[in-house]
């Protein structure tokens, strides 16, 4: 059975800091997602992973792939109040192959 | 841009009660599917569907029924609410995974439901 695991799961930070979400996954999978949600929002994508060593980046965000180690990361860089927000990941099974199992989120609050 | 809409936004319920939680979409995607969303848990697969009158269960379907009558329509049935079914609800439509990557989830805003 597939399972996702996200660190930290809170996360409050200063504006221009830079720091790093966890995402680990227990079996094989082929593809990796990154999703945002604001406070009473709905979940927006970010990234799409598909293989191995894979980096996506957009502005101040950059989401890594490591398959062998079954480690996704997000990577903020000098953060801005604007990015607050909770972080999902989630990963494909390839057993169900149309479902996405995914993690608990990380709340990421970013202060002035 | 994909739209995904839900019914409501806000509802409240008595235990018992028959509870019908609809979601649209416009972008002519074959997947849908009802997640839950608790606190710490992050988003718990109820059910999906690959295609009209088709369903399969997700992780947590104890409680709950679905109906798909037509391709951008996909309704949750809450056959009896009970206290433990309060929650937010979010609905998610998707092509399938023709090509590695292509599957990507389009999120409605959500239904908060409270059963009293």
């Amino acid at each position: 059975e597939l399972k996702v695991e996200q660190n930290p799961l809170f996360l409050s930070m200063q504006e221009g800091k830079n720091y790093t979400i966890y995402c680990n996954y227990s079996t094989t999978s082929d593809r990796l997602y990154w999703y945002r949600q604001d406070p009473g929002k709905s979940l927006e994508s970010l990234f799409v992973l598909l293989s191995n060593g894979a980096v996506k980046q957009e502005g101040r965000l950059m989401a890594s792939l490591d398959t062998k180690a079954r480690l996704s990361t997000l990577h903020i860089t000098a953060a801005v109040h604007d990015l607050s927000a909770t972080y999902f990941c989630a990963v494909g099974s390839i057993q169900g192959a149309q479902k996405l199992v995914f993690g608990q989120g990380t709340r990421l609050t970013i202060n002035p | 841009d994909v739209k995904v809409t839900q019914s409501s936004r806000y509802l409240v319920k008595r235990t018992g009660e028959k509870v019908f939680l609809e979601c649209v979409q416009d972008m002519d995607h074959e997947n849908m599917f009802w997640y839950r969303q608790d606190p710490g848990l992050g988003l718990r697969l109820i059910y999906f569907s690959y295609d009209v009158k088709m369903k399969e269960k997700g992780d947590i379907p104890e409680g709950y029924s679905v109906s798909r009558e037509k391709k951008e329509r996909f309704s949750l049935i809450l056959e009896s609410a009970s206290t433990n079914q309060t929650s937010m609800y979010l609905c998610a439509s998707s092509l399938p995974p023709r090509a590695l990557g292509t599957d990507t989830q389009y999120f409605g805003p959500g239904t908060r439901l409270t059963v009293l």
